[in-house]
């Protein structure tokens, strides 16, 4: 089993709608969570942190549920600059190594 | 705002010649660590470093590679004897771990060419 899964996608949508991404980590002593995104061939850039409360940050929302080790990521009101391939990840039995999920790619079309 | 730098951004280099990746943390993180990113693939942990040490290492960290901080700012990473699998992205990344969730921050990548 993959310890941090994700749906590849693509997921093509147009401007202004919500798409929802979906993550499955297999090491429930995972102890951090977070939304990277990666635009072609340059670094992961981190977008926001996850928790089981839940966060906002403007646009993006994130969720944790520990019980079905499952995290998510809402994205309201798709912009053109949003197109990004989004990565689920989880840290290991420490929080000093990051486990990357494949990846999901998003396309927002105008 | 602090960034990850990371030189040079391309590295050509023979099978079996030895590589050094550059990369220079935040000034105020405590930990730093390489991930490498074969082309179409996801990004793996290679290993960690903190108070000049490795703090831990995935399989792929075999004899070949070593980490160095030699002064401080500079955090390299080596290649040994580089065999045409080592080409990749290789980020560099650092970490305030006195922050909430010990967010890791990267680098814009080496990309590494074994010809």
């Amino acid at each position: 089993r993959k310890e941090v899964e994700q749906d590849p996608g693509p997921f093509n949508v147009p401007e202004g709608a919500t798409v929802a991404f979906n993550c499955t980590y297999s090491n429930s002593a995972s102890q951090s969570f977070f939304w990277y995104r990666q635009d072609c061939r340059k670094e992961p850039k981190l977008l926001m942190s996850v928790y089981s409360s839940g966060n906002e940050d403007g646009r993006f929302t994130a969720q944790l549920n520990r019980a079905s080790q499952y995290i998510s990521l809402l994205i309201r009101d798709s912009k053109l600059s949003d197109s990004a391939t989004y990565l689920c990840v989880a840290s290991g039995d420490s929080s000093y190594k990051l486990i990357f999920g494949s990846g999901t790619r998003l396309l927002v079309r105008p | 705002e602090p960034e990850v730098t990371q030189t040079p951004s391309h590295q050509v280099t023979q099978m079996g010649q030895e590589v050094i990746l550059r990369c220079v943390p935040i000034s105020n993180h405590l930990y730093f660590y390489w991930y490498r990113q074969i082309l179409g693939q996801k990004v793996e942990f290679l290993v960690s470093f903190y108070n000049n040490e490795i703090s831990e290492k995935s399989e792929i960290f075999d004899d070949q590679f070593s980490v160095e901080r030699p002064d401080g700012s500079n955090f390299t990473l080596k290649i040994r004897s580089t065999k045409l699998e080592d080409s990749a992205m290789y980020f560099c990344a650092s970490s305030d771990p006195r922050g909430r969730d010990n967010e890791q921050f990267f680098g814009p990548g080496t990309r590494l060419t074994v010809l």
